[in-house]
């Protein structure tokens, strides 16, 4: 069956930086674009990246309010997606999930992980 | 962006009867005749899950009470008959265009 773990998360000060990782399997990671999204205590979820496959140049796009500082990518050989976090603030802190990214579902996102939680705190 | 509004906040149904929730998009969330709107349930500490795609269409696994309607700027998640395992968040998500975006949230509460 379709899994996808995330790890990674924690307790970081203001201005240091994290890498999630989000290993994934019961699929063809390869074929998959995949998401990064957050939800903040108690708010709505938050988009925050997407990665393209191999044929699309693995391209990314991010939300405005991480472009700059954050950077998703991927690899394919160990089915895994990352999010490489940087000068963190403490508005980033969330759950932050992966999910993969349906394309025949009108682009639906059809799985999800469980979670990691990033705390930014002095 | 595109802004999805949710109503109600927040609703009280009775167990067997309907719940019905409504997100109203900004900007049509249609290309070339499909509808890119799906709806989602979150359970307390427990991750999104997909529950209709493409408006209307039932994820695999998920019970036939939920079905889903609308297209253009506005769309409905219907729950008939509610049970007491629906006690959830409820959040519409659109996939038209980038970035995606999701509606606040509409807490079911089961009577």
């Amino acid at each position: 069956q379709v899994q996808l773990v995330e790890t990674g998360g924690g307790l970081v000060r203001p201005g240091n930086s994290l890498k999630l990782s989000c290993v994934t399997s019961g699929f063809t990671f390869s074929n998959y674009r995949m998401h990064w999204l957050r939800q903040p205590p108690g708010k709505r979820l938050e988009w925050i990246a997407v990665i393209t496959v191999k044929s699309d140049n693995y391209g990314a796009n991010y939300a405005e309010s991480v472009k700059g500082r954050f950077t998703i990518s991927r690899d394919d050989s160990k089915s895994s997606v990352y999010l490489q976090m940087n000068r963190l603030r403490e508005e980033d802190t969330a759950t932050y999930y992966c999910s993969r990214d349906g394309y025949d579902k009108n682009y639906a996102m059809d799985y999800w992980g469980q979670g990691t939680s990033v705390t930014v705190s002095s | 962006d595109i802004v999805l509004t949710q109503s109600p906040a927040s609703l009280a149904v009775s167990l067997g009867q309907r719940a019905t929730i409504s997100c109203k998009a900004s900007q049509s969330v249609d290309y070339d005749g499909d509808s890119y709107m799906n709806w989602y349930q979150q359970k307390p500490g427990q991750p999104p899950k997909l529950l209709i795609y493409a408006a209307s269409n039932l994820e695999s696994g998920i019970p036939a009470r939920f079905s889903g309607s609308g297209s253009g700027t506005d769309f409905t998640l219907n729950i008939h008959p509610v049970e007491e395992e629906d006690a959830a968040t409820y959040y519409c998500q659109q996939s038209n265009e980038d970035p995606p975006t999701f509606g606040s949230g509409t807490k079911l509460e089961i009577k």
